[in-house]
């Protein structure tokens, strides 16, 4: 167990949809990393936060945002959803900022049909 | 952005073989993660490289780090069906970005 806690597990949803996932980091990891993994497209990096605020941004489509709470859980948000969204998100932490090792959650994965 | 290039994407060999993975970057990197993931798994961080030529071990994994630091290795002595899964090598961009290489799938006979 990473002590990184992502949820929900699953979720299956529908075109157009908009989705919350969510993720407690590890105690006292102050950074939260996003990323999406595809059949295709490998891990892909989608945002960061530190202590409540972005730090790093990747190729993250417009339609989704994420941001990090006092309590330093995060949330991602997509909207609009497409077929093409289906993926698998994780979530990770660190205790600061880069050059770190990453924890990973068990991920979301999230089915659009 | 700096990208990691890894290959094979894909090994399957028989238990007790060999297998070897490269990471490969046109760029200087500050330092290579290596990760794995078992089928159905999540990324869990085996182990960091930092130093030039720099050669590290954990029972039949060995890691290294080239001389240019613009490449690494993962070398798995004796497979065992246990290391099935995904091997990933990642590096940290510039502005706090861990970026991932492709991956390669192990796949174990026995």
């Amino acid at each position: 167990d990473s002590g990184v806690t992502q949820t929900p597990k699953h979720l299956i949803t529908a075109t157009g949809q908009r989705v919350t996932l969510r993720c407690s980091p590890r105690s006292g990891d102050l950074s939260v990393y996003w990323y999406q993994q595809s059949l295709d497209q490998g891990l892909q990096f989608l945002i960061q936060y530190y202590n409540g605020e972005e730090r790093a941004k990747g190729n993250i489509l417009e339609r989704f945002s994420a941001q990090q709470f006092p309590d330093l859980h995060s949330e991602l948000n997509l909207s609009s959803l497409e077929l093409g969204d289906s993926a698998l998100y994780f979530c990770a932490s660190s205790s600061t900022v880069g050059h770190e090792k990453l924890f990973f959650g068990s991920g979301t994965q999230l089915s659009v049909l | 952005g700096q990208q990691v290039m890894q290959i094979p994407q894909y090994q399957h060999v028989q238990e007790g073989e060999d297998f070897t993975t490269y990471c490969n970057s046109s760029t200087t990197l500050s330092n290579i993660q290596w990760y794995k993931q078992r089928p159905g798994g999540h990324p869990v961080f085996l182990i960091q490289l930092v130093k030039s030529g720099e050669v590290k071990k954990q029972k039949r994994l060995t890691f290294q780090f080239g001389e240019a630091k613009k490449n690494s290795s993962l070398h798995i002595t004796a497979t065992q069906t246990t290391d099935v899964g995904t091997y990933f090598c990642s590096a940290w961009e510039y502005g706090n970005k861990l970026v991932f290489g492709a991956g390669t799938i192990l796949r174990v006979k026995s």
